[in-house]
């Protein structure tokens, strides 16, 4: 299976600051055809389902506000939220899509 | 915008089937560019994938449930299920119904999750 470990566990940001999520895989996540990185980020807030952000690493969701966005080098991965407003108290994971079984990053919890 | 919702029992004895259904609203399960999942979330912890169907019939299932699980498809009814068998308190969790789709890969719909408790 492809591990997916993101760092740190948990951060707190102050309102307006910059949060920044690590994820990295075992193994390599670019499928060669498309040159894609088969990673996608998701945010769950209490109670509720994930949420979809970025996929292919660095693309938003529709719909998804542009303080989101997610970069890729190698089997390193991030997402960044510019400038953290309220709403974005949530467990965020990074998750693989490349190979079967897909799997999960442990989730970062991030707090104001 | 398609929706989805799991069904079914809250409470399984232990060694017994675990058995949820999804229903499909807003959109066709029959449409070949989607895989549908089920994905589980013990309390307090993290994701776990456990398998997902397509509408060839085509199943892949995580190697760590692969010998207790079963997924089915229902296109009639627009519905897709899950059976885990032989559950313990381990299989405790929420789980979730999901929609990957294949043209822009990832999973992007997702239902509300269905707590089922393991317990005698």
């Amino acid at each position: 299976d492809i591990v997916m470990t993101q760092s740190p566990d948990s951060l707190a940001v102050s309102l307006g600051e910059r949060a920044t999520i690590n994820c990295k895989s075992s193994q390599n996540v670019l499928y060669n055809s498309n040159n894609k990185h088969y990673l996608a980020w998701f945010q769950q807030k209490a109670g509720q389902p994930p949420k979809l952000l970025i996929y292919w690493a660095s693309t938003r969701e529709s719909g998804v506000p542009d303080r989101f966005s997610g970069s890729a080098s190698g089997t390193d991965f991030t997402l960044t939220i510019s400038s953290l407003q309220a709403e974005d108290v949530a467990v965020y994971y990074c998750q693989q899509y490349h190979t079967t079984p897909w799997t999960f990053g442990q989730g970062t919890k991030v707090e104001i | 915008q398609v929706q989805l919702k799991e069904s079914g029992p809250g409470l399984v004895k232990p060694s017994q089937t675990l058995s949820l259904t999804c229903t499909v609203s807003g959109g066709s399960i029959s449409s070949g560019s989607n895989y549908w999942n089920w994905i589980r979330q013990p309390a307090g912890k993290g994701l776990e994938w456990i398998g997902r169907i397509h509408t060839t019939g085509s199943t892949n299932y995580n190697p760590s449930l692969k010998s207790r699980v079963t997924i089915s498809v229902d296109m009639s009814k627009n519905q897709f299920s899950l059976k885990l068998s032989s559950v313990t308190a381990a299989d405790t969790a929420v789980y979730y119904c999901a929609r990957f789709r294949l043209s822009l890969p990832s999973f992007d719909s997702w239902g509300q999750g269905t707590l089922v408790t393991v317990s005698s």
